[in-house]
């Protein structure tokens, strides 16, 4: 089945260390997405490549970058991981059109010690 | 700000029942609508949407109503069974465009007992 993959479900790093998440997709969308999920709350979008045009919102840290280096993937890239950074992290893509649902993969949960 | 939000944090029914999940939302401009379920440990997993021009829109075991006159938009699951317990997301798309976050409302928990 087409499907959006993230690669490690789980990922326990250190303090200050920095850490890679992956995601693939098999569903050929144009559009990617990382959100960040914390307990409890509703996912919060980090950023998001349309094509390769990459768009960060307002009120993402610096801390976070990002990376698609063809359409199938995409990583997130958390340069020096603090305590509030814990959280699931939460992959997702669409097609180019509007009315359609974003699609998620079943996310990285990110433990730091 | 704008933001869609549930009616009820909790929702706890009996196997078998029908369940109503609510939500209210704020930005009369949007017009694309989506519910979501997450179960625990997983990523959320799309149920059903619904456009603005629709009142109603029907799938397997569930209905989502739209009432644009009061932004209020409802889930119904139809014979709930364990199975779908779990956190349901409502979601609004504002701007009606790819390429924009989705803004959630705050979930609601579904627990059915047997």
């Amino acid at each position: 089945d087409a499907m959006v993959i993230q690669n490690p479900r789980y990922q326990v790093t250190q303090f200050g260390k920095p850490v890679t998440l992956s995601c693939s997709q098999t569903l050929n969308h144009n559009v990617m997405y990382w959100y960040q999920q914390k307990s409890s709350q509703a996912p919060k979008l980090l950023f998001h490549y349309y094509d390769k045009d990459f768009n960060n919102e307002a009120d993402t840290p610096d801390n976070f970058q990002s990376r698609r280096p063809n359409t199938s993937f995409c990583f997130l890239d958390i340069r020096s991981p603090g305590l509030g950074d814990a959280a699931m992290y939460l992959c997702a893509t669409s097609t180019r059109q509007g009315n359609q649902p974003q699609h998620f993969g079943d996310g990285t949960r990110l433990s730091i010690l | 700000g704008e933001s869609v939000g549930l009616h009820l944090p909790t929702l706890s029914v009996q196997e078998g029942d029908n369940s109503i999940i609510n939500c209210a939302y704020s930005n009369s401009a949007s017009d694309y609508f989506i519910w979501y379920k997450q179960e625990s440990g997983k990523g959320p997993q799309f149920i059903i949407d619904i456009r603005s021009n629709m009142d109603k829109r029907q799938g397997q075991r569930v209905t989502v109503l739209l009432n644009k006159t009061v932004k209020h938009l409802s889930l119904q699951i139809a014979a709930t069974q364990p199975g779908d317990s779990a956190v349901y997301f409502c979601a609004e798309n504002p701007f009606n465009q790819a390429g924009t976050a989705l803004i959630f409302g705050k979930g609601t928990t579904l627990s059915v007992s047997s």
